[in-house]
């Protein structure tokens, strides 16, 4: 069955640099969720888009936006990086009109800022 | 405002013993509550959830969690340990009834599993 695709798995940015993750939803899914999970944390909720128009908001930081397209993929764009956006970035989809809050994530984008 | 807390970062046990983690959360209205399993480098598998259903959820790899709206709580328990079951886990809530679909992380519980 087709996952949740993310890309690139690994990112290596220096600081003050700008970069740029992508998700790819599960066929037929709706909403894309960000999640940020730093060293021995727990997955922080970010931001989420259903049908293209942002959803939902949780901490995401003002030098970070996010768009969902047409095809419903998503980008997370981070400016400025800071030595503190290290984390391991998630996204996850899920099929909002038929679902329960079931999400399914991704692998994973591991952001390193040096 | 939703949350869950999870009352142990660590549990160790024995390989064929049983595992208890255990999770308590707080919510508004009537929740959606999951168990997450995430092993080394690895991405966010979903063990189980309970929907309002059974309260007795059944999930993969022979977990299964009991919800107790009276205590509060959804701990995830198997009855035997196995070596590969050695991973984070977390307990995750979510409010259907507000909308609000993001989910909310417990801590984290660390399981190893000894040989």
């Amino acid at each position: 069955a087709a996952g949740v695709i993310q890309s690139p798995r690994h990112l290596i940015k220096e600081k003050r640099e700008t970069a740029t993750l992508k998700c790819y939803p599960i066929p037929r899914h709706d909403t894309v969720y960000w999640y940020q999970q730093g060293p021995g944390q727990d997955p922080q909720f970010l931001i989420s888009f259903y049908e293209k128009m942002q959803s939902d908001k949780g901490s995401i930081p003002d030098r970070f936006s996010a768009q969902q397209f047409s095809d419903y993929h998503s980008e997370l764009n981070m400016s400025s990086l800071e030595l503190g956006d290290s984390a391991l970035y998630f996204c996850a989809s899920s099929q909002t009109r038929t679902s329960v809050d079931e999400q399914f994530f991704g692998p994973g984008t591991r952001l390193t800022v040096l | 405002a939703q949350s869950v807390t999870q009352l142990d970062s660590h549990v160790s046990v024995s390989e064929g013993t049983p595992v208890l983690l255990r999770c308590n959360y707080s919510s508004s209205y009537s929740p959606s509550l999951f168990w997450y399993v995430q092993h080394p480098n690895k991405g966010l598998q979903l063990l189980l959830k309970y929907t309002s259903a059974a309260t007795l959820v059944k999930g993969i790899n022979g977990f299964e969690a009991e919800f107790k709206k009276s205590e509060t709580s959804f701990h995830l328990t198997k009855p035997s340990a196995h070596m590969s079951d050695a991973a984070e886990y977390f307990c995750v809530v979510s409010e259907m009834d507000t909308g609000r679909r993001a989910l909310t992380f417990g801590s984290g519980t660390r399981l190893q599993v000894q040989p």
